[in-house]
């Protein structure tokens, strides 16, 4: 079957830097997304991944590795506001958009 | 209005009543989509409208009635739900169905089963 796995919650300071990874098992590939979700509100667009490398844009990064089926978010000089799910998304070798659970990101003054 | 919007935001509703959730687009997008998300899962796609033809229907139950009379509008019919249908439900649109497309949110609909 077709997985993603990306931990629960995590944890991080005001001012400091996070990673939250998504690691997928997917029948095919075509492209990685990162959404972030604020508590009752849309999961909005952050990034886009299709080939291998690091993709930036201001504080948040993100990260792809097709071999190892294997991608991070990296966000610097975290915010109070940063505190939110984000949600790491592969589209599968059908274009269907394939989901994990989400991450619970914390931020602690 | 900008974006996907959805209405109404809150919906408490018993096992036996009707109720409808809709869903707007203002983006000129000509896919739109339903999804399911439940706490700590994985958002569950229910169904696909591309250019206002149905083209996915994920084994939603039937006492889920999509219906989408154009591009820029969909509507979730509800009917004798269960307690378990308890959920946020979410509208997404996109530029199209299948190739490189972004998928855009709207707030949900966050929906009680008594």
């Amino acid at each position: 079957g077709q997985n993603i796995d990306q931990p629960t919650e995590m944890t991080a300071t005001e001012g400091a830097i996070v990673q939250i990874n998504c690691t997928y098992q997917t029948s095919g590939f075509n492209g990685l997304f990162w959404y972030q979700q604020h508590a009752g509100e849309a999961p909005t667009f952050l990034s886009y991944n299709v080939l291998d490398g690091l993709e930036e844009k201001g504080r948040f990064s993100s990260f792809l590795s097709r071999s190892k089926g294997y991608s991070y978010l990296l966000l610097k000089e975290l915010q109070m506001k940063d505190s939110a799910s984000y949600l790491c998304a592969v589209r599968d070798s059908n274009y269907q958009l394939i989901w994990g659970a989400g991450t619970k990101l914390i931020i602690k003054p | 209005e900008t974006g996907v919007t959805q209405t109404p935001r809150h919906l408490v509703m018993g096992m036996t009543n009707k109720k409808s959730l809709k869903c707007e687009q203002h983006l000129g997008h000509n896919a739109m989509y339903w999804y399911k998300q439940s706490a700590k899962k994985p958002l569950e796609l229910m169904f696909v409208y591309n250019f206002k033809e149905q083209t996915e229907n994920n084994s939603v139950p039937s006492r889920f009635s999509p219906e989408c009379p154009n591009s820029s509008h969909l509507f979730l019919h509800l009917h004798t739900l269960q307690p378990e249908d308890s959920a946020l439900y979410l509208c997404a649109s996109s530029q199209e169905r299948g190739g490189g497309e972004t998928q855009y949110f709207g707030p949900g609909t966050r929906l009680l089963v008594l």
